[in-house]
Parts: structure tokens; C-alpha cells; sequence
């Protein structure tokens, strides 16, 4: 059973620079994973930033970015507003979605 | 503005039965792929199942711990889409979320499934 890993949690300052990484336990996570990245944030519905790696959508900010990195999926805030603090969760596909534990990210 | 809702969540005991339904508005369901996902408390999400376009057959696909017991269907003239499942347990407890797929994005706000006596 593949398990899917995250940063439990980060914490970084408003106007700052914060790296989410997602790792798979059978080795490097690539494209042909189609990483996707998921706010959620309490009372509301989660929302889709970025998928298949890095496509954003019409709603997603452009302070969030999504690469591959050391095999990595990985998920860029740069210039953190107080609104981005919330949980996220990255989603891999193994033949079915996997999901991350979801890191809790705080702007303090 | 897309809105997807669920509804039909609640209360039921083990082994019973429950149907949820995911209705879609300012969006066109059957142009899409949907998906079923849960959250139990204190755990991660969990992607329960799929349900391709007509056009794709309409095939399904389901995590192991729900296949044979769930079933996904849609009624694109009405914009919905339908969770039925059976032989309920209380690992099955969970806020339950329809979604597209991920190049359209959108989520609903989730219906809370309680198994319990």
C-alpha cells in the first residue's frame, strides 16, 4: 500500500516564502502521478489550487506555484497572505488517488 | 458561479444502507468526470470512487475498502450524480465530498455520514 507524505505542519511569516513537499513511499513522485494540490479550509469546501503538477486554475492566486523537486511534489506559496492559512493536501494518482496527511499551514 | 451540493447524509446503523446525491448548478455535469471523496475524523482525505462521461461508458472505479459495497451512477439530464452504499460499517463515518476531476476542480461542501447503533 502506497503511503503518501507531507509536513504535518509549517508555520511562516505574512510576506514570506514557504515550500509544502509530498512524498511517495515507493520512490520519486513524477508527472505520470499527476500531482494535485487541495486547500481546505474549516466550514468551507476544499478547493483545487494547482493539478497535473502545476496548472493553476482561474482561482489560484499566482503567489502558488507547483514543481517537482528531489522527487518531490512540491507546492510554493511566495509573498503568504493571512487568507492562505489552512490545511493542505496533496493528492497522487497509483491507480486511484492517494492522498497526503495534509499539512497544516499557520501565518504568524 | 459552479455550485456542486450533496445532500442525503445522516444517521444510520451498521449494515444499513444510504444513498447521497451531488447535484451540480452552473456547470454541466455530464462534460465531466466525478468523483467521490471522504474525510473520517482526525484522518486524511480518502477518494472513494469515480464515474466516467457517457461518452467514456460511464465506468466506475473504487477504493478497495468500499468496492462491492458502493456504487456510483449519474442522471446527466438532471445535473446529478449518486453514492449508494451498502453493508455500512462505522469505518464508513465521514464527511463525504463529490468533485469533478481535478482539470475542472470543483469540490462541494460535503454531507456527514454517521454509522452507528
Amino acid at each position: 500500500q502506497t503511503v503518501v507524505t507531507q509536513e504535518p505542519s509549517l508555520t511562516v511569516s505574512p510576506g514570506g516564502t514557504v515550500t509544502l513537499t509530498c512524498a511517495s513511499s515507493t520512490g520519486a513522485v513524477t508527472s505520470a502521478n499527476y500531482p494535485d494540490w487541495i486547500q481546505h479550509k474549516p466550514g468551507q469546501a476544499p478547493r483545487t489550487l494547482i493539478y497535473r503538477t502545476s496548472n493553476r486554475h482561474s482561482w489560484t492566486p499566482a503567489r502558488f506555484s507547483g514543481s517537482l523537486l528531489g522527487g518531490k511534489a512540491a507546492l510554493t506559496l511566495s509573498g503568504v497572505q493571512p487568507e492562505d492559512e489552512a490545511d493542505y493536501y496533496c493528492m497522487l494518482y497509483f491507480g486511484g488517488q492517494i492522498f497526503g496527511g495534509g499539512t497544516k499551514l499557520t501565518v504568524l | 458561479e459552479v455550485q456542486l451540493v450533496e445532500s442525503g447524509g445522516g444517521l444510520v446503523k451498521p449494515g444499513g444502507s444510504l444513498r447521497l446525491s451531488c447535484t451540480a448548478s452552473g456547470f454541466t455535469l455530464a462534460n465531466a468526470w466525478m468523483n467521490w471523496f471522504r474525510q473520517a475524523p482526525g484522518k486524511r482525505l480518502e477518494w472513494v470512487g469515480l464515474i466516467k462521461r457517457k461518452i467514456d461508458g460511464e465506468r466506475t472505479d473504487y477504493a478497495a475498502p468500499v468496492k462491492g459495497r458502493f456504487s456510483i451512477s449519474r442522471d446527466d439530464a438532471n445535473n446529478s450524480m449518486y453514492l449508494h452504499m451498502d453493508s455500512l460499517n462505522p469505518e464508513d463515518t465521514a464527511v463525504y465530498y463529490c468533485s469533478t476531476g481535478s482539470a475542472e476542480g470543483y469540490w462541494g461542501q460535503g454531507t456527514l455520514v454517521t454509522v452507528s447503533s
